[in-house]
C-alpha cells in the first residue's frame, strides 16, 4: 500500500528561523513528489520533484528529492509569519491515477 | 480565470439527507478528483475521473457517488449522509498525469 509520512507533524518557530520539513514515502513505481502549502482553504502548489539531487528553489523555499532513500525535504529560510500554514507532501505513482498525501506539517511562525 | 470552483462552501445536513457537491474547472483539464480532509489524516481520495466519461474509486469511496457530467464538471453525491461524512471536501483537477493538481476552495460539510 502506498504511504507518505511527514515529520514533524507540528512545528513552532520565530520569524527569521530556518525550518526543514521532511517527507518520506513508500510507493510502487514512483513518478513524482509534490509539495503544497495550505493556509485557510485550498492547497496551493509549491514544487514538483521527479529527479534525485536537483534542488528546486522559489524565493526562500527550496526542496530536494532523494529517490534512493525515498524522502524529500522542504526548507524555508528566514521564515515570516506569512509562512504559517500546513505543508502537504504528495506522491504519485506511475501506475496510479492519483496523488497519495501525507498528513501534513503544521508550521506556526511567531513574530 | 476562476480555476476550480466548488459549491456550496458550507453545508449542514441531517443524518439520512442527500446532497450533491458541485465542482467545475475552466482550465480544460482532463483529470478531476474528489478528496476529503480530516484532522491529522491529510487528503484522502474518494473518487477520480481520468477523462470525460470515466470514473474510478479512490481510497474511501463508500457512501459516495460521482458523475463526470462533461469535461468541466465533476459532482459528488452523498445519497444518505452519515455523521462520519462530516469533513472538508476538496475538488481538484490536473491536465494529465505528471502535472500538478489545482484545488478548489473546499466545502465544509457537517452531518448532524
Amino acid at each position: 500500500e502506498d504511504k507518505v509520512v511527514q515529520s514533524p507533524l507540528s512545528l513552532v518557530v520565530h520569524e527569521g528561523d530556518t525550518v526543514t520539513l521532511n517527507c518520506s514515502y513508500e510507493v510502487t513505481n514512483f513518478r513524482s513528489l509534490l509539495w503544497y502549502k495550505q493556509e485557510k482553504k485550498a492547497p496551493t502548489f509549491l514544487f514538483m520533484l521527479t529527479s534525485s539531487g536537483i534542488e528546486k528553489k522559489s524565493g526562500r523555499l527550496s526542496s530536494i528529492l532523494d529517490k534512493k532513500e525515498l524522502f524529500s525535504i522542504l526548507n524555508i529560510t528566514a521564515t515570516q509569519t506569512g509562512d504559517s500554514a500546513v505543508y502537504l507532501c504528495a506522491v504519485e505513482a506511475i501506475s496510479g491515477q492519483n496523488f497519495v498525501f501525507g498528513p501534513g506539517t503544521r508550521l506556526s511562525v511567531l513574530p | 480565470n476562476a480555476g476550480v470552483t466548488q459549491t456550496p462552501k458550507f453545508q449542514v445536513l441531517k443524518t439520512g439527507q442527500s446532497m450533491t457537491l458541485q465542482c467545475a474547472q475552466d482550465m480544460n483539464h482532463n483529470s478531476m478528483y474528489w478528496y476529503r480532509q480530516d484532522p491529522g489524516m491529510g487528503l484522502r481520495l474518494i473518487y477520480y475521473s481520468a477523462s470525460e466519461g470515466t470514473t474510478d474509486k479512490g481510497e474511501v469511496p463508500n457512501g459516495y457517488n460521482v458523475s463526470r457530467l462533461n469535461k468541466r464538471e465533476f459532482s459528488l453525491r452523498l445519497e444518505s449522509a452519515a455523521p462520519s461524512q462530516t469533513s472538508v471536501y476538496f475538488c481538484a483537477s490536473n491536465r494529465d498525469r505528471a502535472t500538478e493538481a489545482f484545488f478548489g476552495q473546499g466545502t465544509r460539510l457537517t452531518v448532524v
